[in-house]
């Protein structure tokens, strides 16, 4: 039982370029989340899916895309990178929208843009 | 709206003392979820703890205790007998009952715990 896995761990970016933020779990949790985590900040919410076909914007989504076409993966697309988006991001799931459900939370991916 | 204040920024304490980290939330719900998380130097985040708006009961686990206080909004964690391997960031967060789930996040606690 794997959990969620994020990849890459690591990635530098330059500015104008695009790519893709992998998460996937293997819990099947209806719920997934993206969040990004800025220094000395919380973890603020990029977007989210309560399942598959279903995505919705958080607090931060100007700049990324989601998608959600089975219940185990969530990527996260940048598009047009730019400094700003420098950041370390999770990526969470949960079964339930229920209280006694907990987060599983990916170990996170450090993006730099330069 | 909903909001979470852990109104420390940093904390240093020198190894076995006490230590107690703030955390004040606002919501106008009555049904709620706190939880506080442990984001060590190597940058994962573990659950510590979830504590539902219905039960003020404090809460010890080992070394840790946690006081929910719905009166004032409160949430506070205490670290009995420091240890260097509690340096670390704390987050408390929030979510509301019946939500879609997602998590409202403090600005986090720098615990640094010295020899």
């Amino acid at each position: 039982n794997a959990g969620v896995t994020q990849t890459p761990k690591f990635r530098i970016l330059k500015i104008g370029q695009s790519m893709t933020l992998q998460c996937a779990q293997d819990m099947n949790h209806n719920y997934m989340y993206w969040y990004r985590q800025d220094p000395g900040m919380g973890l603020k919410l990029i977007y989210y899916s309560v399942g598959a076909g279903i995505t919705d914007k958080g607090e931060v989504p100007n700049g990324y895309n989601v998608s959600r076409s089975t219940t185990e993966d969530f990527p996260l697309r940048l598009e047009l990178a730019a400094p700003s988006q420098t950041s370390v991001y999770f990526c969470a799931s949960l079964l339930g929208s229920g209280g006694s459900y907990g987060y599983t939370f990916g170990s996170g991916t450090r993006l730099t843009v330069v | 709206a909903q909001k979470v204040t852990q109104a420390q920024t940093e904390i240093s304490v020198v190894e076995k003392e006490d230590v107690t980290l703030d955390c004040v939330y606002e919501t106008r719900d009555t049904t709620y979820y706190l939880f506080w998380y442990k984001q060590p130097p190597s940058g994962e985040l573990v659950f510590l703890i979830r504590r539902n708006s219905f039960d003020e009961q404090n809460e010890i686990s080992g070394r840790y205790s946690w006081n929910f206080q719905k009166s004032t909004s409160s949430f506070n964690f205490t670290i009995t007998a420091s240890q260097v391997v509690d340096s670390a960031v704390y987050f408390c967060a929030l979510r509301l009952g019946g939500s879609q789930g997602n998590l409202i996040f403090g600005k986090g606690t720098k615990l640094s715990v010295k020899p």
